[in-house]
């Protein structure tokens, strides 16, 4: 088992609507988790991060957590061509070596 | 504005001679610094963990001897691609984590990443 599941995608949706990114993770040891937004030939770059259960919102872009469930997801309001990227998710788990394990990433396309 | 920067940002050079990465962290100290490993259209592949002060920690497959990791300082660690051949074309991406206070998490940020090219 992977230690953070994505869904590749791609994943499409209209201008304007709601895009949402989920992320499932296997160890329960994990703290806090992260989402990552990388453009075509760029390196990430951070767009939120998340350590308690609930939801977090920060402009557009909200996290929501639930660890019972090993869940995290990213949704993205009011969805812009520019939001079209791979959005990868990240966990961290104290005291292993690796610490950040990342998913695979999805791949979000808006079309106008 | 950028927290961890990358230099170079592109790089060619000969098949057979070595390349240095240099990936520092700008307005905090970084122990602990990523080196991850990109082909077009794949996902991060983690090469290496720098520890400052200390060797670094390889992935399995990743040759040390042929990557050369050094983290001298807190703001400071390099990757060194010695003998470059084309299949090392890649985008090299760095990264630092930031310790939030007392969390003891901290964020993640990346390098702008270094795009090799070995002819």
């Amino acid at each position: 088992q992977k230690e953070v599941e994505q869904n590749s995608g791609p994943l499409s949706v209209p201008e304007g609507a709601i895009a949402s990114l989920n992320c499932t993770y296997s160890d329960r040891g994990s703290q806090s988790f992260f989402w990552y937004r990388q453009y075509s030939g760029k390196s990430p770059e951070l767009i939120m991060f998340i350590y308690s259960n609930g939801d977090k919102e920060d402009g557009r872009f909200t996290a929501q957590l639930n660890k019972a469930s090993q869940y995290v997801s990213l949704l993205i309001r009011d969805s812009q061509p520019s939001d079209s990227a791979t959005y990868l998710c990240a966990v961290w788990r104290p005291n292993t070596g690796n610490q950040f394990y990342f998913g695979t990433g999805t791949s979000l396309t808006v079309i106008p | 504005g950028a927290v961890v920067s990358q230099h170079p940002s592109w790089v060619i050079c000969k098949s057979g001679t070595s390349v240095k990465i240099e990936c520092r962290s700008l307005d905090f100290q970084a122990t602990t610094m990523f080196w991850y490993r990109q082909f077009p259209k794949q996902s991060l592949m983690l090469m290496a963990t720098s520890n400052e002060g200390s060797k670094a920690t390889y992935e399995q497959g990743v040759e040390k001897d042929k990557f050369l990791i050094n983290h001298a300082s807190l703001t400071l660690s390099t990757l060194t691609v010695t003998s470059a051949h084309p299949e090392d074309s890649s985008f090299y991406i760095c990264s630092a984590r930031r310790l939030a206070g007392g969390l003891g998490t901290g964020e993640l940020f990346f390098g702008e990443g270094s795009r090799l090219t070995v002819l």
